[in-house]
């Protein structure tokens, strides 16, 4: 069945950077579109960034455009999202999903990320 | 882009129907049939109910079913069951390859 299965959150200061990562399994990987979407504690959702199939591609939401990257790796299976110059407000649930023509089928647990001092 | 716009709640007996809104604008839901609805119970990650504004994906029961009327789409949930409650998510896709979400609906079983 389809697992996707996040990790590398944590707790880290403004200003600084995390890498999350997001291992896929149970489909072919380089088949599909992938996203981040985000969920601020006790908020709603924010789509936050997508890459298609072979990673030429790559959009993202206003708020993070220039300070997070979204790569994939086809061969490893998985999917990440380097994020840099870390705000408050990034503070949130990351999850990955498998994107199938505008609709999100599968979602990982979800990772924390707490941006604090 | 602003989030598409959903009432904070929403409740009724079970057995009853509930219909759920979600209002953008004529660049994302009045733009695209890309409407898609998420239930989320507390802890747990999104599962998606409704694609394309009717479509359900299998083991999605019948119960639930989606609309859309100019800029505003709509999840109606009939005979409402103790399971349904949840959080609900619209989303839209918004040109240019960005999506959008909705604020969420929480949707009480009395």
């Amino acid at each position: 069945q389809v697992q996707l299965v996040e990790s590398g959150g944590g707790l880290v200061q403004p200003g600084g950077s995390l890498r999350v990562s997001c291992a896929a399994s149970g489909f072919t990987f380089s088949d599909y579109y992938m996203a981040w979407i985000r969920q601020t504690p006790g908020k709603g959702l924010e789509w936050v960034s997508n890459i298609v199939h072979s990673g030429k591609t790559k959009n993202y939401a206003e708020s993070v455009k220039g300070r997070f990257t979204i790569s994939r790796d086809n061969a490893k299976n998985s999917l990440y999202l380097q994020m840099n110059n870390l705000r408050a407000e990034d503070t949130a649930v990351y999850y990955c999903a498998r994107e199938f023509f505008y609709r999100y089928d599968h979602w990982g647990q979800g990772t924390l990320v707490t941006v604090s001092s | 882009q602003s989030a598409l716009t959903q009432p904070p709640s929403a409740s009724g007996f079970p057995g009853q129907s509930v219909t759920i809104s979600c209002t953008g604008t004529s660049s994302d839901i009045g733009a695209y049939n890309y409407v898609s609805w998420y239930q989320q119970h507390p802890g747990k990650a999104p599962k998606v109910m409704i694609y394309e504004v009717t479509k359900r994906p299998s083991g999605v029961p019948d119960r639930f079913s989606g609309s859309k009327s100019g800029n505003t789409a709509s999840l109606t949930v009939s005979g409402l069951q103790a399971e349904d409650e949840a959080d609900y998510y619209c989303s839209s896709g918004a040109g240019s390859n960005n999506m959008l979400f909705g604020g969420g609906t929480k949707l009480t079983v009395l």
